[in-house]
């Protein structure tokens, strides 16, 4: 089955830093998710990306579609601590919009003051 | 974004009893739901998709009767976890596709069985 590596497992970073993460999958993915996690929480969608090569942002957030269609990476920059949480990217092989989504095994950030 | 509800956020249940959550979709119809359940700091795992109007589908390994699905309408889907053990003690989350693929997911429903 499809698989998705997600690194790093974990970051540890001071206020004010930028964070990189990325996905990279065995497979081709024709559409790449990004989610943060708080505790007791659902996901919450941050960025959304659909076409290889797109570069995403939100705010202090920007997300990349990775050309070769197999990975993407989120970066967060001059961090704060309301950013703690776990990240996760999730992408989809499938041509249809309801196909199932393969999650990576989640990012956790944890920001010091 | 769209928003997906849970309900209720937590429960505690004695062994052997049933627990239904619910899952509803408050700003658009979903013919189609996803359930997931998450361990500790692990990844979300697909239990199942449920398909309003026709049976849900279920992932490998995952007991369809030990696990019950029913989408009774365009905005509401139902996990009933059946004679329920210590080990189904776990975080359950739902989510709805949006127009474009995304995923909009509910609060997360966390279950601890005594």
């Amino acid at each position: 089955g499809q698989q998705l590596n997600q690194s790093p497992q974990s970051m540890f970073i001071q206020e004010g830093e930028d964070v990189s993460m990325n996905c990279t999958s065995s497979s081709i993915f024709n559409t790449w998710l990004w989610y943060k996690q708080e505790p007791g929480e659902g996901p919450v969608l941050l960025i959304a990306l659909y076409k290889a090569g797109e570069l995403t942002s939100n705010g202090r957030l920007t997300a990349q579609f990775g050309i070769t269609r197999k990975d993407s990476f989120l970066n967060i920059s001059a961090s704060i601590p309301s950013d703690v949480g776990i990240y996760f990217c999730a992408g989809r092989a499938g041509g249809t919009s309801y196909g199932k989504l393969t999650f990576g095994q989640g990012t956790i950030l944890t920001v010091h003051p | 974004g769209a928003v997906v509800s849970q309900h209720p956020s937590r429960v505690i249940c004695k062994s052997g009893t049933s627990v239904k959550i619910e899952c509803r979709s408050l700003d658009f119809q979903a013919t189609t739901m996803f359930w997931y359940r998450q361990f500790p700091k692990q990844s979300l795992m697909l239990m199942a998709t449920s398909n309003e109007g026709s049976k849900a589908t279920y992932e490998q390994g995952v007991e369809k009767d030990k696990f019950l699905i029913n989408h009774a309408s365009l905005t509401l889907s139902t996990l009933t976890v059946t004679s329920a053990h210590p080990e189904d003690s776990s975080f359950y989350i739902c989510s709805a596709p949006g127009r474009s693929g995304e995923l909009f997911f509910g609060e997360g429903s966390r279950l601890t069985v005594l």
